[in-house]
């Protein structure tokens, strides 16, 4: 099975400030996925990634497959940025059938 | 529409009782999940359906049942939990079963207590 580490857990930041999240994997992870989860349970996919870099808005997600790392990026946070960040990545290596094994998650509060 | 819905949004059940959890979508995706989430804790993959049949089964134990009779819609049958079945429950479809290729949608979750 592949495997997720992701840092920091917790994050406490300031209005305006820039936020980086970082995201290990194991072998065999072909996709990086970068999910966001407010209290209330629900959770939305923010990005998608195999190589490179993919930006939406504020927020910028960077993959660097030969070390096995990915970044996530918040430029100029905003309270409303408050919530839990997971990667996660597909649990088996093979491309086949498969779901997600994610990251332990970092809670970013963003204070105004 | 993106949106994968389910329901109930909570439930209470005790230890004897049988209930099922449901999720729909629309989207025309081939591939459905359950997730189980306990609390400050990240998702856990229980099963995987594609094109209808069980892809996947994380050795999850045979209290929880699930079923897929259309494309559409996911149940999630429980029978005989234990209190520590207590968790948020996921769902989410994808248009494959490639999660190195395809997004998964989610629902907002059943929120399940079990007395």
């Amino acid at each position: 099975k592949n495997e997720v580490e992701q840092s920091p857990q917790n994050l406490t930041a300031q209005e305006g400030e820039f936020i980086t999240i970082n995201c290990s994997y194991s072998v065999g992870i072909s996709a990086l996925h970068w999910l966001q989860q407010h209290p209330g349970g629900g959770i939305v996919s923010l990005f998608m990634l195999s190589s490179g870099k993919k930006k939406h808005g504020r927020l910028i997600a960077t993959i660097n497959i030969q070390e096995k790392h990915s970044s996530l990026h918040i430029t100029a946070s905003h309270p409303r940025d408050s919530a839990v960040y997971i990667c996660a990545g597909p649990m088996y290596s093979g491309g086949g059938a498969d779901g997600l094994t994610f990251g332990k998650g970092t809670h970013l509060i963003i204070q105004p | 529409d993106t949106e994968v819905t389910q329901t109930p949004k909570h439930l209470v059940m005790g230890m004897t009782n049988k209930k099922s959890l449901k999720c729909e979508q629309h989207m025309g995706h081939r591939a459905m999940y359950w997730y189980k989430q306990k609390a400050k804790k990240p998702p856990e993959l229980m099963f995987v359906y594609s094109y209808e049949k069980l892809s996947i089964n994380e050795s999850v134990p045979s209290r929880f049942s699930p079923e897929c009779p259309n494309s559409s819609l996911l149940n999630l049958h429980l029978h005989a939990l234990q209190p520590e079945d207590s968790a948020l429950y996921l769902c989410a479809s994808s248009q494959t079963k490639r999660t190195g290729v395809d997004i998964q949608y989610f629902g907002a979750g059943t929120r399940l207590s079990v007395l």
